[in-house]
């Protein structure tokens, strides 16, 4: 059972509109979660690490939300520009140990123009 | 700073052949991992490394074999290439924090088809 959801798997929205992507994770206790962004073709690079003081962040216009109540977070695009079409990857709590991470299977986002 | 850099980039294996996939690093991260990545799954770890000559399973390392003999170098071992085992293949670095907030580096990936 794959401890980290997201929602939706594939989002289509047009060049300027803010869209919202979610995820929902059961891995417990929380210490940090993060949100990393996938070009085709290449690796993931990290967009935002939360810990859980924190219930909210930003990186220009990205901004990540966390609930650790809900055990809930959310990457929010803001004017969104056709360089943001990527998969979207939520990756929870480490799990026995700091360096074993759980990814969730991504939102793939699509911009056009 | 090249970062985490990956060869090669494609490769094709009959099965039961037999590869090693290259991984460097010029961080001087302390620790590395190996991920492999599915259609529509999440990133899987396969092992990892906290330090040279120190290598440990994760979730899925069947089939798969590491070493660490450098800080920079984490190579990953396929022995007798499945058709399973057909996925992309992602190296990465990082060090290691207490509090846990360390940012790991991906490399490029390697796309192996096991035919």
């Amino acid at each position: 059972k794959n401890q980290v959801e997201q929602s939706p798997q594939s989002l289509i929205i047009l060049e300027g509109k803010n869209c919202t992507l979610q995820c929902n994770y059961t891995v417990s206790p929380f210490s940090n979660l993060r949100w990393y962004k996938q070009d085709t073709g290449r690796g993931p690079v990290s967009l935002t690490i939360m810990t859980f003081s924190e219930n909210t962040k930003s990186n220009g216009r990205y901004t990540a939300t966390l609930d650790a109540d809900t055990k809930q977070s959310s990457l929010h695009i803001t004017a969104s520009q056709l360089s943001d079409s990527a998969s979207y990857i939520c990756v929870g709590p480490p799990r026995g140990g700091y360096n074993k991470l759980i990814f969730g299977a991504g939102t793939r986002l699509a911009v056009h123009p | 700073n090249a970062g985490v850099t990956q060869t090669p980039k494609f490769r094709i294996l009959k099965i039961g052949q037999s590869m090693t996939l290259q991984c460097t690093q010029d961080m001087n991260h302390n620790y590395m991992y190996w991920y492999r990545q599915d259609p529509g799954m999440g990133l899987k770890l396969i092992y990892y490394s906290v330090g040279a000559g120190i290598t440990d399973k994760g979730e899925v390392p069947n089939g798969y074999n590491v070493s660490r003999s450098t800080t920079e170098d984490f190579p990953l071992r396929l022995e007798l290439a499945a058709p399973s085992q057909t996925s992309v293949y992602f190296c990465a670095s990082s060090y290691s924090l207490s509090s846990g907030t360390y940012e790991q580096y991906f490399g490029p990936g390697t796309r192996l088809t096991v035919t």
